[in-house]
């Protein structure tokens, strides 16, 4: 099973909107609504930010959302703010292997 | 507090075992899947298996089936990780987390336990 596939970096001004894309198959991205985003600072676990595509779970901000067209999913950060700059990484039900997830390839945002 | 707390930081030699843990709090424990993440230096996560507490159904990666062993006692709500004979390439960080937002969405996750092989 492949990695989804996201740039390797993003970068945008404080106050800007970026976007990061995730593409995969029909297999994962493009047959379920099953994608999350997570944020993962230097040295630190990742943090879930957006699930099922373009839900929040608990305490998350609404700058940051979620979206899929096909098989690509894409997550938009609003109001760029210096604490985003993280890695991101999507992940999506798959069908096509155990245990039934996959991560994408991580994405640098980068606060200009 | 919903929380996933982890076992401290490992300093093994190639062909030693190890047994990592992940312990619930804060929510129901044998409700929700566990999944296990290895993020190698500088590198991306992978994720290696998953693991329902209330009645251990483990499935592992193609990747790790046969490399790890998945396990858990609800009893005390943990999870484990286990290697029966490391390799210097284990050395990495390794993160569990538990499944309660929808398919997909892993939150808490745990601080991460950090395994260094020496070979």
């Amino acid at each position: 099973q492949s990695a989804l596939t996201q740039p390797a970096s993003v970068s945008g001004s404080p106050g800007q909107s970026i976007t990061i894309s995730c593409t995969g198959t029909s297999s994962d991205v493009g047959g379920y609504n099953y994608v999350s985003w997570y944020q993962q600072h230097p040295g630190k676990a990742p943090k879930l930010m957006v699930y099922d595509v373009s839900k929040w779970p608990s305490g998350a901000s609404n700058r940051f959302s979620g979206s899929k067209s096909g098989n690509t999913a894409s997550l938009t950060i609003s109001g760029l703010q210096a604490e985003d700059e993280a890695d991101y990484y999507c992940t999506s039900y798959t069908r096509s292997t155990t245990p039934g997830y996959v991560f994408g390839t991580g994405t640098k945002v980068t606060v200009l | 507090e919903v929380q996933l707390v982890q076992s401290g930081a490992e300093v093994k030699k190639s062909g030693e075992s190890l047994k990592i843990s992940c312990k619930g709090s804060g929510y129901s424990f044998t409700n929700y899947w566990i999944g296990w993440v290895r993020q190698m230096p500088g590198k991306g996560l992978e994720w290696m298996g998953i693991i329902y507490p209330g009645d251990s159904d483990t499935r592992y990666s193609p990747s790790f089936q046969g490399q790890v062993t998945i396990s858990a006692d609800k009893s005390i709500d943990t999870a484990y990780l286990q290697w029966s004979s490391l390799k210097a390439s284990d050395s990495a960080m390794y993160y569990c987390a538990a499944q309660r937002y929808g398919n997909a969405g892993f939150d808490p996750w745990g601080q991460g336990t950090l395994v260094t092989v020496s070979s």
